[in-house]
């Protein structure tokens, strides 16, 4: 079946530490997103790519980096430069009107 | 970007209707509105989507105004499993020089609580 997988689930990052979080999608859609979410507030979006080997930044990307080397896989990266990482992080692919969501990842650091 | 403005919570009785407002009064001619769902910080479940007729599936229906600044999503007979967050986007158009899709942003969303 067709769909977007996020790994891991879970994840626990010491401070200082880089992660990053897969997203793989077999929907052949071209645009590609990553949303944060923290506890009782909406997404934001971190970072958007329409088409492969180009992506540009949302609302909050400061502390993240993303590539786009292949049209399945958009993965982001928590680097230390992100103060507060701890949060719920979704990706989503959109292809003609559809938008489908990945289950979420969540992101502790200890 | 079009923006959402959505009620932060609504209260809706089991098997009765259930309709969330959205307001995206600077909503372009050919942008899309979007209905998403969430429950439990899972992924956001697709509900409708519609470009300014009324659209109606096995879940909702979408009422979108004739100025399509504002729509309605209707729950016809809300159950204990409708309470979650929802969603109203607007699907933006890329800058001059990209493809269609563009960015895809989310407001606050709606808590919608289904009480008996």
């Amino acid at each position: 079946d067709g769909g977007i997988t996020q790994s891991p689930k879970y994840l626990f990052r010491k401070e200082g530490q880089n992660v990053t979080l897969s997203c793989e999608q077999n929907l052949n859609h071209d645009a590609m997103y990553w949303y944060r979410q923290d506890p009782g507030q909406g997404l934001r979006l971190i970072y958007y790519s329409q088409i492969v080997n180009d992506f540009q930044k949302g609302d909050i990307a400061e502390g993240y980096s993303v590539s786009r080397e292949k049209k399945e896989s958009f993965p982001l990266t928590v680097t230390s430069a992100q103060k507060n990482p701890t949060a719920f992080y979704l990706c989503a692919s959109l292809g003609g009107n559809t938008i489908y969501f990945g289950e979420g990842s969540w992101l502790t650091v200890v | 970007d079009a923006k959402t403005t959505q009620p932060p919570s609504m209260d809706c009785a089991e098997g009765r209707a259930a309709n969330l407002p959205c307001n995206h009064s600077t909503i372009s001619g050919n942008e899309y509105v979007y209905w998403y769902r969430q429950i439990h910080s899972q992924g956001p479940q697709y509900i409708i989507h519609g470009l300014k007729n009324n659209e109606t599936n096995e879940m909702a229906s979408l009422i979108i105004t004739e100025d399509r600044k504002s729509s309605t999503l209707i729950l016809p007979h809300a159950t204990l499993r409708d309470t979650a967050v929802y969603y109203c986007i607007v699907r933006a158009r890329a800058n001059a020089g990209g493809t269609s899709y563009g960015k895809l942003t989310f407001g606050q969303g709606t808590i919608l609580t289904v009480h008996p």
